[in-house]
């Protein structure tokens, strides 16, 4: 069963770059697709962005500016960078797996970690 | 950019059906899925390709996609059943959520 574990700083200051890991276990980030995900206290999610081993990762164009998902084979580990931040970024970071079927709409988040609260405050 | 939208709310009383709907432009012409998130905890996939369900998730819930709406329908609802409820769809290579419906069971 594959589990993912989100780590990194819970208090970030503003304008500053938030970076985050993803350890996965149970699976291979070589296969399937691995993604970042958020959501801002008491409101919705919004994805951030996810990436395919050996494809350059897609993200949300609203922080596309922004953000860099990178990938650590060696380790089966994937991390978050957000550049810049606000308050607007405090949130719950979660990362998640997908699955389904490559370059169609059938596809999905079928394992989630625990999510980690990252603070945007000086 | 693609919207879905979702009721912000929706109650029912316990042991009856309640549907939650997620609307989008042409929504039929893409697979939908559906996640439930409880207080405190992280999302969890209920139903996928508009209408399976994961290992695991009551048979109570199931979903339908047509037109410019999909809908998650749980019958026979439990107190257990009280979340939150997010579609999800992707336009092209994008992901996009529904703002999200929170779940009454009164």
């Amino acid at each position: 069963q594959v589990e993912l574990l989100e780590s990194g700083p819970g208090l970030v200051k503003p304008s500053e770059t938030l970076s985050l890991t993803c350890t996965v276990s149970g699976d291979s980030i070589r296969s399937d697709y691995w993604t970042w995900i958020r959501q801002p206290p008491g409101k919705g999610l919004e994805w951030i962005g996810y990436f395919y081993y050996s494809v350059s990762p897609i993200y949300n164009p609203s922080l596309k500016s922004r953000v860099t998902i990178s990938v650590d084979t060696s380790k089966n580990q994937f991390s978050l960078k957000l550049t810049s931040v606000t308050a607007a970024d405090t949130a719950v970071y979660y990362c998640a797996r997908g699955q389904g079927i490559v370059a169609t709409t059938n596809r999905y988040f079928d394992s989630w970690g625990q999510g980690t609260l990252v603070t945007v405050s000086s | 950019s693609y919207e879905l939208t979702q009721p912000p709310s929706v109650s029912v009383s316990p042991g009856q059906t309640v549907k939650i709907t997620c609307s989008g432009d042409k929504l039929g012409d893409k697979y939908v899925c559906w996640y439930q998130q409880k207080p405190g905890q992280s999302p969890v996939l209920v139903i996928y390709q508009d209408n399976m369900r994961p290992s695991g998730i009551p048979e109570r819930f199931s979903g339908s996609n047509s037109g410019d709406t999909a809908t998650l329908t749980i019958s026979g609802t439990q107190a257990v059943d009280e979340a939150d409820y997010f579609c999800q769809a992707w336009d092209s290579t994008i992901v996009v959520f529904g703002g999200g419906t929170k779940l009454s069971v009164l």
